[in-house]
């Protein structure tokens, strides 16, 4: 069974820190897939990768797929960034089904 | 340009009694999904479907029933509710394939009293 861990478990930053949440996956995967979910909101699609890297705006997503692991930068954090964000992955072979770690809530302060 | 549409954003419910979650797409997507947000947990599949008159289980099927009679609604039935039931649940739609972006609906936030 795939195991996604995401790291760490909570975070506060400051408001301009440089933030990086990170997650691991324990099988091959086609895709992962970085989501957004504000308090009490639904949940927003932020990137899909299969290799390499994506940047949008503040945004910037990688993608080891030997390491089995991805990270998620935001540069410039603001508080409207605070939310949870949470990591996705659909395995080799598995049609569209993801397998979804527990969500980082990230909070940042003024 | 609506994407996917749940309904009813909140709902209180009585142990044993039953209703049905709405779920609806305009995207024209073969795949639709739904899953429960608990505390703690990540995402977990109850049922999903991969075209018109085509449905299977996920992780925690029980006590879920779908039908997909059309491409575009994908309702979720709950039998009788109990307390465990509790959840926030969510649908979602995609095409089918490797690499193909999710889109999620807003939510139904549901207590089962």
């Amino acid at each position: 069974k795939n195991e996604v861990e995401q790291s760490p478990q909570n975070l506060t930053a400051q408001e301009g820190e440089f933030i990086t949440i990170n997650c691991s996956y324990s099988v091959g995967i086609s895709a992962l897939h970085w989501l957004q979910q504000h308090p009490g909101g639904g949940i927003v699609s932020l990137f899909m990768l299969s290799s390499g890297k994506k940047k949008h705006g503040r945004l910037i997503a990688t993608i080891n797929i030997q390491e089995k692991h991805s990270s998620l930068h935001i540069t410039a954090s603001h508080p409207r960034d605070s939310a949870v964000y949470i990591c996705a992955v659909k395995e080799k072979g598995a049609n569209s089904k993801l397998t979804f770690g527990k969500g980082i809530t990230l909070s940042v302060r003024p | 340009n609506a994407g996917v549409t749940q309904t009813p954003k909140f709902q209180v419910l009585k142990t044993g009694q039953s209703m049905t979650l709405q779920c609806a797409q305009d995207m024209n997507h073969e795949y639709m999904s739904w899953y429960r947000q608990d505390p703690g947990m990540g995402l977990r599949l109850i049922h999903y479907s991969v075209g018109a008159g085509i449905t299977d289980q996920g992780e925690v099927p029980n006590g879920y029933n779908v039908s997909r009679s059309t491409t575009e609604d994908f309702p979720l039935r709950l039998l009788s509710a109990a307390p465990s039931q509790t959840s926030v649940y969510f649908c979602a739609s995609s095409w089918l394939g490797m690499n193909t972006e999710a889109f999620f609906g807003q939510g139904t936030r549901l207590t089962v009293v």
